[in-house]
């Protein structure tokens, strides 16, 4: 149990539709990140939110749209993707933006057909 | 933009053997990271080094961080099959940073 969980574990979707992934956190921590894990590629750190504001946005696409409504929450709101998307989505929280120890969650496994 | 290079991208042993695996970059960074991410999870930090030249010990496994700050090692002795999964290595360019820089990984495989 690493104190993250994310659901769903397992999507699959359409090109035109839309749907959410969710995190929580229940660890206490301040800062809560969303990351891109491809095959043959490293991981993409794709959102960082510190205190439920957004402190970067490393020039993702806008059809990705990430909400954070509390410090435990985390969401993913996904529309309109390509079959290039198709990835598994991790979330990951930590203490604050200045500590470097970062915990994962299990992923979101997204498909897009 | 600063790259991590890790080799070998897959590696497959019997139990019992030992292996290193490596981390090397051009970039200097601050601190560098090793985790391990098995099938259907995600990422669990192993540890972390900071110090230029440091060798941090985990039961079976010993981490060192270069003395330039450029490359790390991993090396695990006799392995298990409980060490089959993907090492990542993930390197902060400066202390205070969040941003993460990864690499592809190792892929182990350890044969009972």
């Amino acid at each position: 149990e690493t104190g993250v969980t994310q659901t769903p574990r397992h999507l699959v979707m359409g090109m035109t539709n839309k749907k959410s992934l969710k995190c929580e956190q229940h660890l206490g921590h301040n800062a809560m990140y969303w990351y891109k894990q491809s095959a043959k590629k490293p991981l993409e750190l794709m959102f960082v939110y510190s205190l439920e504001e957004r402190v970067e946005n490393n020039s993702v696409p806008s059809r990705f749209s990430p909400e954070c409504p509390n410090s435990s929450h985390l969401f993913l709101h996904l529309h309109t993707l390509q079959p290039e998307d198709s990835a598994l989505y991790l979330c990951a929280s930590s203490q604050d933006t200045v500590s470097n120890e970062q915990f994962f969650g299990p992923g979101t496994r997204l498909t897009v057909l | 933009t600063q790259l991590l290079e890790q080799s070998p991208q897959f590696l497959s042993i019997q139990e019992g053997e030992n292996l290193t695996v490596y981390c090397n970059s051009s970039s200097v960074f601050s601190s560098l990271q090793w985790y391990r991410q098995e099938p259907g999870e995600g990422p669990v930090l192993l540890v972390t080094v900071v110090t230029g030249g440091e060798v941090k010990k985990l039961k079976r496994l010993t981490f060192q961080f270069g003395d330039a700050r450029k490359d790390s090692s991993l090396h695990i002795t006799a392995a298990q099959p409980g060490d089959t999964g993907l090492y990542l290595c993930a390197g902060l360019p400066g202390a205070g940073s969040y941003q993460l820089t990864f690499g592809k990984g190792t892929k182990l495989s350890v044969i009972p």
